[in-house]
C-alpha cells in the first residue's frame, strides 16, 4: 500500500464512451502526476499539478482532460478515445520543496482497453 | 532531458548480490539520481536516490561515481521478490527551481532472479 489509491483497475471502453480514472492520495503531497504506460514502452509523463494548478501538459491530445478539485484528488477525463490510447495509466504523488529531488508515491495503475 | 542507459536484462541466483548499472553522461550537477523499479501489474516502486555520496537504505545500496556519470545499484542479496524492472532515473528541475517530479523513464533493466 503506497498511498495513492486509483480506480477501477481495470476498465473496458468504447470509441465513443466518456469514462474518468480516479486517484486519490492520503500522503498530504502537494504534487500530483498522471503518467501512462503502452506495451513494451517507457512510461511517459502525461500531466503535472502543483497545488492544484497544472504545471506540465506534455502534449497530451485533448481527448484526455485532468482535473485536480483539490491536492488529494485527481481525475482523468476521457472522451472519443483510440485503441492506441490502450495502456496502463498510473497516477503518482509527491512532497516538493524548491531544489529537492523527492521520491513519487505511484499507484498500481487503471488498465485501460479501447475496443 | 539528461539520459539513462541501462543493459536491457540481467540474472542473479537467489540469496547472492545483484549490481544493477546505470549510465548518465549527460548528468547536470543539480541532476538527482532515482532508481524505481515495477513488479508485474503494479505502478513503478521508490528504491533508493542520491545526489553525490554513496546511499544505503532498508532495501539497497546506491554507489554513485566521483564524477557522478555513472551509478550502481546493489541488491545485496536478491530474493525472487526481487524479479522486477528496474529503472535508473535522473530527476531534473524546472525553470522554477522545483522539479514536480519529472521523470524521464528508459525502458529499464529486467532482473531474473534464479531459485
Amino acid at each position: 500500500e503506497t498511498g495513492v489509491t486509483q480506480t477501477p483497475r481495470h476498465l473496458v471502453m468504447g470509441m465513443t464512451n466518456k469514462k474518468s480514472l480516479k486517484c486519490e492520495q492520503h500522503l498530504g503531497h502537494n504534487a500530483m502526476y498522471w503518467y501512462k504506460q503502452s506495451a513494451k514502452k517507457p512510461l511517459e509523463l502525461m500531466f503535472v499539478y502543483s497545488l492544484e494548478e497544472r504545471v506540465e501538459n506534455n502534449s497530451v491530445p485533448s481527448r484526455f482532460s485532468p482535473e485536480c478539485p483539490n491536492s488529494s484528488h485527481l481525475f482523468l477525463h476521457l472522451h472519443t478515445l483510440q485503441p492506441e490510447d490502450s495502456a496502463l495509466y498510473l497516477c503518482a504523488s509527491s512532497q516538493e520543496f524548491p531544489g529537492s529531488g523527492e521520491k513519487l508515491f505511484f499507484g498500481s495503475g487503471t488498465q485501460l482497453s479501447v475496443l | 532531458d539528461a539520459k539513462t542507459t541501462q543493459p536491457n536484462s540481467m540474472e542473479s541466483n537467489e540469496e547472492e548480490p545483484v549490481h544493477l548499472p546505470c549510465n548518465h553522461s549527460t548528468i547536470s550537477g543539480t541532476d538527482y539520481i532515482h532508481w524505481y523499479r515495477q513488479l508485474p501489474s503494479q505502478g513503478p516502486e521508490y528504491v533508493i536516490h542520491g545526489l553525490t555520496s554513496n546511499v544505503n537504505n532498508r532495501m539497497a545500496s546506491l554507489a554513485i561515481a566521483e564524477d557522478r556519470k555513472s551509478s550502481t545499484l546493489i541488491l545485496h542479496r536478491a530474493t525472487l521478490r526481487d524479479a522486477a524492472v528496474y529503472y535508473c532515473i535522473l530527476r531534473g528541475h524546472n525553470a522554477g527551481g522545483t522539479s514536480y517530479g519529472k521523470l524521464t523513464f528508459g525502458q529499464g533493466t529486467i532482473l531474473t532472479v534464479h531459485p
